[in-house]
């Protein structure tokens, strides 16, 4: 198993302004993935990080408004640019083992005012 | 889109055995079922995975039908704690990205 930490976990912050979300690790993984969770809905992929390499975005997503960072392999960070209250949700930051079961960590509640 | 379908939510007493279906008909041969659950202001853990024969664990039961299009997701004495939104996905195996559907609410009650 993976023990992940996500920091900060919760925050609310000023439209327009950025928030960058970090994520490690407790064992070298591969990919990273980057989740967004609405309120009241289910989680939603924004991309997929691997090190050594530009994040991967999922449809509806851009690098622009979600620049990702993934400097090692126990490390990643998220940043949610330029915010409105549309982007008030809690991000989740998830790696996989070998069997391809999925850790995820606490999430990062972000709240937009 | 989610390629499975499951009740929007379910009732279980406490210490009863949970069973919680979940339909996934264009289930491809090399697609695995796989389940997590999400307790309420955590992240989504991981219960178990299964691609053709029944599987336990320490958690739960997965049962899968012969022709694969339906699965159940057993806990046999649920508790309190168990109460949480439980999603079934269908993905292939090694690092394919996870599909999230909108899942069953679970409630176990006293």
């Amino acid at each position: 198993s993976a023990v992940i930490s996500q920091k900060p976990s919760r925050d609310i912050c000023q439209r327009g302004t950025s928030l960058t979300i970090q994520c490690q690790v407790d064992s070298q993984v591969t990919m990273m993935f980057w989740y967004r969770q609405q309120p009241g809905q289910s989680l939603t992929l924004i991309a997929t990080a691997n090190q050594g390499s530009e994040a991967t975005y999922e449809s509806g997503f851009v690098i622009d408004k979600f620049p990702i960072s993934r400097p090692n392999l126990t490390f990643s960070t998220l940043t949610v640019s330029n915010m409105s209250p549309e982007d008030s949700s809690i991000y989740l930051c998830s790696v996989e083992d070998p069997r391809a079961e999925a850790f995820f960590g606490q999430g990062t509640r972000l709240t937009v005012v | 889109d989610a390629k499975t379908t499951q009740p929007t939510s379910m009732d279980c007493a406490e210490g009863r055995a949970a069973n919680l279906p979940c339909n996934h008909s264009t289930i491809s041969g090399n697609e695995y079922v796989y389940w997590y659950r999400q307790i309420h202001s955590q992240g989504p853990q991981y219960i178990i995975h299964g691609l053709k024969n029944n599987e336990t664990n320490e958690m739960a039961s997965l049962i899968i039908t012969e022709d694969r299009k339906s699965s159940t997701l057993i806990l046999p004495h649920a508790t309190l704690r168990d109460t949480a939104v439980y999603y079934c996905i269908v993905r292939n195996s090694g690092y394919s990205t996870l599909t999230f559907g909108k899942g069953t609410m679970l409630l176990v009650s006293p």
